[in-house]
């Protein structure tokens, strides 16, 4: 069964630009999290969806948005980028029938803003 | 809010020695619990997790018992191997689908 993948996995985008990212959850997982992990701050909890609607959001600004596709994937995408949003971009599937699903995690998406 | 917090690291040990890893939460309803590994420049795999009190989760050598009346959720693993180097993480759910994660462990294991 294939995992998690997220495309691309390296980005390097100027400050002020916007970039999306892409997730592809395990076959059958209908719910899909994102979440931002830097050296400062953590793991971050940024959205969830489930059936293409959005059930949960974490506290960061509107510059951060995602969507779900009737199959399943996700994308989240950050606009006007600011060096602080270099981070690595966890993307996670579950079967979201329960609100503590384990979480299968990607490899990640690494963003570099200069 | 919810909240966890874990010991700091980095823990360097040596092969076949005893790893704890301190774990305790704050949690608004009635968390499950969970321990996240990751290896370096992979995503998160799912260590364990147990769901109540006094529950017990348990993986390849690991384990972590859920104690209510402490709040914790410490990792221990008996001997451990070059292989368990890696960072762990804590962290808990009040089903709210999103997890709320500890800071990280580094734990280095040296032949």
């Amino acid at each position: 069964k294939a995992g998690v993948t997220q495309t691309p996995r390296y980005l390097i985008k100027t400050r002020g630009q916007q970039v999306t990212l892409s997730c592809s959850p395990i076959s059958g997982h209908r719910s899909v999290s994102w979440y931002q992990q830097t050296p400062g701050q953590g793991l971050q909890f940024l959205f969830e969806y489930f059936s293409e609607t959005q059930r949960n959001k974490g506290n960061f600004p509107g510059r951060f948005s995602g969507r779900q596709f009737s199959n399943s994937r996700s994308e989240m995408n950050v606009s006007t980028l600011e060096l602080g949003d270099s981070a690595l971009y966890l993307c996670a599937s579950s079967s979201g029938r329960e609100g503590n699903s384990p979480l299968h995690f990607g490899n990640g998406t690494r963003l570099t803003v200069t | 809010g919810d909240s966890v917090t874990q010991m700091e690291g980095p823990v360097t040990l040596s092969e076949e020695a005893f790893l704890t890893i301190n774990c305790t939460y704050t949690a608004t309803g009635y968390p499950s619990l969970f321990w996240y590994v990751q290896y370096p420049g992979e995503g998160l795999q799912l260590l364990l997790k147990a769901t109540k009190a006094d529950d017990k989760g348990s993986n390849k050598g690991f384990e972590a018992t859920y104690r209510k009346e402490t709040t914790s959720f410490h990792l221990e693993k008996g001997s451990v191997q070059v292989s368990d180097s890696a960072v762990y993480f804590c962290a808990l759910s009040v089903n709210d689908y999103k997890l709320s994660f500890g800071a990280g462990t580094t734990v280095t294991v040296r032949a």
